[in-house]
């Protein structure tokens, strides 16, 4: 089924680990984004990106990496993870971005990230 | 920077009554969406309201947008169990960065 699906579901690690988020999307859209969710902040955009190969920060991008050499994958990087890092991280697509776009973005079902 | 806030943040309310969610935002926008997130679930979009006076209703949910007011209000008409959930809406600036930014969301607890 078309969609978009996020691995793995929850992820235990420690500090100073390094950890990889995967998303990957099946509806062919052009843009892809990273969110963490925590209480009390909603959700904010950690990257984004257009198109493969074209990535852009958002508003919490310290202490996080992405790459997107497929249009379909989009995957997250902590290079170090801190314990401010433990979130439940949820990877988005849609058609268009900003006002270029009517659709709005379609959620994975998250990654709850724990680290100790 | 935009600011999204949502009143209240929390709201139980017996099954058949009336309510209204609000969603104000700080800046110029007609672009702004509804989301529903059930516990330990994904978010999924329930409204997408793009210009002012827009009005679209689903089932027991109605979203309207008044842009000069720079408000949203999400209500639910004769509450059921099943609309428990946390309800989150988002904007689109007209200006500046593009992106879409949450409000911090209301979670809603329907009592029988």
């Amino acid at each position: 089924d078309a969609g978009i699906t996020q691995s793995p579901r929850y992820k235990i690690t420690e500090t100073g680990r390094q950890v990889t988020l995967m998303c990957h999307q099946t509806w062919s859209h052009s843009y892809m984004f990273w969110y963490r969710q925590d209480l009390g902040h909603g959700l904010r955009l950690i990257y984004y990106s257009a198109a493969a190969d074209i990535t852009d920060k958002g508003e919490v991008p310290d202490g996080y990496v992405v790459s997107r050499s497929k249009t379909e994958n989009f995957p997250l990087t902590l290079e170090s993870a801190t314990r401010s890092q433990t979130s439940v991280y949820f990877c988005a697509s849609s058609e268009g971005e900003g006002r270029n776009s009517n659709q709005p973005q379609h959620f994975g079902d998250g990654t709850r990230l724990s680290i100790l | 920077e935009l600011k999204v806030e949502q009143n209240p943040l929390f709201l139980s309310m017996q099954e058949g009554k009336n309510y209204t969610i609000y969603c104000n935002y700080s800046t110029t926008s007609d672009r702004l969406y509804w989301y529903r997130q059930d516990p330990g679930k994904s978010l999924e979009s329930l409204f997408v309201l793009l210009s002012n006076g827009a009005v679209k209703q689903e089932g027991r949910l109605m979203a309207s947008l008044d842009t000069k007011a720079r408000l949203s209000t999400l209500h639910i008409t004769a509450a059921v169990h099943d609309l428990s959930a946390t309800y989150f809406c988002a904007v689109i600036p007209n200006f500046g960065n593009e992106k879409l930014t949450f409000g911090t969301g209301t979670r809603l607890t329907i009592i029988p």
